[in-house]
């Protein structure tokens, strides 16, 4: 069965360290998001892509950055983790036309920035 | 810019007892509408959606209907079970802008209690 997956599930880091999150999928899927989900907020999206070499910034996207070199990897990089940064972080993925709208979610990733 | 707001939480209720959760949103043109939901320690999964006016979706026994003229799209559930209990969030997808990205509301955790 097809599915997305996220590493690692928790990490806890230092202020100032460089951290990837990686998020793989198996849908074949052209677009795929970051969300960080935090109370009270909901999820808002970080960044996203709809294809490969293809990257675009969302609404909270500063320190972090995404590249995307094939169709099924969007890792997540934090530049220089910050505290404010400590979250739980979604990947997501969705089709092409008529299958854009439905979403699929990776398990999350907490992140804890010390 | 698009924006959900739905009630907030937590929602307590007796099993078998009647749900609403509201949601109201604002954005460009005809959006889609869906409602997701997170177990636990889960990604979110897709509970419905709807893509059009007067569109009601339907699963698991939940149901929305989606209302343009006041702009909304209340979840509703006849009979909630303990297992029902978990976090909902609304969220939405302005097709009029190309957009891919959903934009969710703040959640609303349900605890349903036997």
């Amino acid at each position: 069965d097809a599915e997305i997956t996220q590493s690692p599930r928790h990490k806890i880091t230092e202020t100032g360290r460089q951290v990837t999150l990686a998020c793989h999928q198996t849908w074949n899927h052209n677009n795929m998001f970051w969300y960080r989900q935090d109370l009270g907020h909901g999820l808002r999206l970080i960044h996203y892509s709809y294809g490969v070499q293809d990257t675009n910034k969302g609404e909270v996207s500063d320190g972090y950055s995404v590249s995307r070199s094939n169709t099924e990897d969007l890792p997540l990089t934090l530049e220089s983790a910050a505290s404010s940064q400590t979250s739980v972080y979604f990947c997501a993925s969705s089709g092409s036309g008529s299958s854009t709208d439905t979403q699929y979610f990776g398990p999350g990733t907490r992140l804890t920035v010390l | 810019g698009d924006s959900v707001t739905q009630m907030e939480g937590p929602v307590t209720l007796s099993e078998e007892a009647f749900l609403t959760i509201n949601c109201t949103y604002t954005a460009t043109g005809y959006p889609s509408l869906f409602w997701y939901v997170q177990y636990p320690g889960e990604g979110l999964q897709l509970l419905l959606k709807a893509t059009k006016a007067d569109d009601k979706g339907s699963n698991k026994g939940f149901e929305a209907t989606y209302r343009k003229e006041t702009t909304s799209f209340h979840l509703e559930k006849g009979s909630v079970q303990v297992s029902d209990s978990a976090v909902y969030f609304c969220a939405l997808r302005s097709r009029d802008t190309g957009r891919r990205a959903l934009t969710f509301g703040s959640g609303t955790r349900l605890q349903v209690q036997p």
